[in-house]
């Protein structure tokens, strides 16, 4: 079945960039998405992509998507303390197996550094 | 709008006592969803709702039991409980299941001792 996979852990220090990969396996994703999760909280949507588009950015953030290495990643500008949190990707395929619903990665904690 | 709403969100039960885990949603959404959510597990599919009367079962669905027979409402049930089902459940929905955005409920933390 479709897979997501992201490394575990990212620390970086307060004003630099971060970027949190991801990978997935289904060549027919229709959205990919990145969630980010704070302590004891639920998940929040942070952006999205549609799978005909190579790049979207939001403020802060900047989504890169690779269709051909089904490469996923996440860019957050200037961190904050405030960023600390689980960034979840998924994906979803509107059309095949998993019927629409999201697939998700085990997450990635960023610690940010002061 | 209260978007979606989870109630309780703290809960221990004894292994084989029963339980409801309730979900809301004010947004006229046709699709609900439930996860689970564990310790380097990410989140997995337990249940799903493509609408009113229309259930079908996701990754992990074993032990769990749900209905909809209201748009609003997708209770998640817990018929006997055992302690491999401790976890944080999270509620989801959307417009439709073809929908871009996923909108998630604050979950319910359950211990089962």
């Amino acid at each position: 079945g479709e897979d997501v996979e992201q490394s575990l852990f990212l620390s970086v220090r307060e004003g630099d960039s971060s970027v949190i990969n991801c990978t997935y396996t289904d060549s027919s994703s229709t959205y990919l998405y990145w969630y980010k999760q704070e302590p004891g909280a639920g998940l929040q949507l942070l952006t999205y992509i549609f799978s005909n588009m190579d790049m979207k950015q939001d403020q802060r953030l900047t989504v890169l998507l690779n269709k051909k290495d089904k490469h996923l990643s996440l860019r957050i500008a200037d961190t904050q303390t405030g960023d600390s949190a689980i960034y979840f990707c998924a994906e979803r395929n509107l059309y095949g197996g998993s019927q629409g619903n999201l697939i998700f990665g085990k997450g990635t904690k960023l610690s940010v550094k002061p | 709008n209260a978007g979606v709403t989870q109630t309780p969100k703290f809960q221990v039960l004894k292994t084989g006592q029963s339980m409801t885990l309730q979900c809301a949603q004010d947004m006229n959404h046709e699709y609900m969803s439930w996860y689970r959510q564990d310790p380097g597990m990410g989140l997995r599919l337990i249940h799903y709702s493509v609408g009113a009367g229309i259930t079908d079962q996701g990754e992990v669905p074993n032990g769990y039991n749900v209905s909809r027979s209201t748009t609003e409402d997708f209770p998640l049930r817990l018929l006997s409980a055992a302690p491999s089902q401790t976890s944080v459940y999270f509620c989801a929905s959307s417009y439709a299941s073809s929908s871009e955005k996923l909108f998630f409920g604050s979950g319910t933390q359950l211990s089962v001792l």
